[in-house]
C-alpha cells in the first residue's frame, strides 16, 4: 500500500543554519503531496504542498518539490528561526475509493538561538 | 477563519468507561476523519467518514466506533476506554480531491487511568 517515509528525528540546528528534512513516499497513482508543521500543544497546520510532479510549494521561506523520479518531496529553508522549532509531517492524499491522508512519524526541529 | 473544533483539550477517563470525542468543522466538508498520534508512530488513521452517515475503518479502529448524523458533526467513541488507549486524539476534514488539503483541530490528549 502507499506509504511515507521521513527522516527521524530530532534534528537540532543553530538559528540561520540551512534546513533538509527527507520525505520519500510509495505511491500507486498521482498522489499530491504535503508538509504539515505542529507546534506544541497544537494540532496541524498545512506548511505546503504539491498537486503534481515538478510542482514546488512554497511558504514562510520553506521550499519542497515534487519529484516523483525519485519520489521524494524533501522540505528545505534556507535560514531557520527559532520559532521554527516543531514536528514537520510529510503526508500524500490516497485515492482508494475516497479520499484519506497517510502520514509519516513526524520529524522534531529544534533551533537553538 | 477555516475552523475544526474538538471538544475538549483535555480529558481524563476511567477504564471502562464509555467516551465520546466530539468534533465539529465550519467549511461544510464532505470528508471528516479521526487520527491517533502517538511518539514515534506518527498519525494514525481510525475511522474516516465520506459523507453523512457514511463511515469506513480506517488503519487501527479496534475499540472504537464513530458516528455521523450532520455533516458538519463527526464524533469517535471508546465504547469501554482502556489505558491503551491514552493518547493524543486529531480530528481533521477536508474538501472532495486529491489537492484539497486536511484541516486539523486542536487535538484532544485523552489519559484513561
Amino acid at each position: 500500500g502507499n506509504s511515507v517515509t521521513q527522516m527521524e528525528g530530532p534534528v537540532t540546528l543553530s538559528e540561520e543554519a540551512f534546513l533538509t528534512i527527507n520525505c520519500t513516499y510509495t505511491a500507486t497513482g498521482y498522489p499530491s503531496l504535503f508538509w504539515y508543521v505542529q507546534y506544541p500543544g497544537e494540532g496541524l497546520q498545512l506548511l505546503l504542498k504539491a498537486t503534481k510532479a515538478d510542482d514546488k510549494g512554497s511558504n514562510k521561506g520553506f521550499e519542497a518539490t515534487y519529484r516523483k523520479e525519485t519520489t521524494s518531496f524533501h522540505l528545505e529553508k534556507g535560514s531557520v528561526q527559532v520559532s521554527d522549532s516543531a514536528v514537520y509531517f510529510c503526508a500524500l492524499s490516497d485515492w482508494s475509493g475516497t479520499y484519506k491522508y497517510i502520514f509519516g512519524t513526524g520529524t522534531r526541529l529544534k533551533v537553538l538561538a | 477563519d477555516v475552523k475544526v473544533t474538538q471538544s475538549s483539550r483535555y480529558l481524563v477517563k476511567r477504564t471502562g468507561e464509555k467516551v465520546f470525542l466530539e468534533c465539529v468543522q465550519d467549511m461544510d466538508h464532505e470528508n471528516m476523519f479521526w487520527y491517533r498520534q502517538d511518539p514515534g508512530l506518527g498519525l494514525r488513521l481510525i475511522y474516516f467518514s465520506y459523507d453523512v452517515k457514511m463511515k469506513e475503518k480506517g488503519d487501527i479502529p479496534e475499540g472504537y466506533s464513530v458516528s455521523r448524523e450532520k455533516k458538519e458533526r463527526f464524533s469517535l467513541i471508546l465504547e469501554s476506554a482502556s489505558t491503551n488507549q491514552t493518547s493524543m486524539y486529531l480530528c481533521a476534514s477536508s474538501g472532495v480531491g486529491g489537492a484539497s488539503e486536511a484541516f486539523f483541530g486542536q487535538g484532544t490528549r485523552l489519559t484513561v487511568v
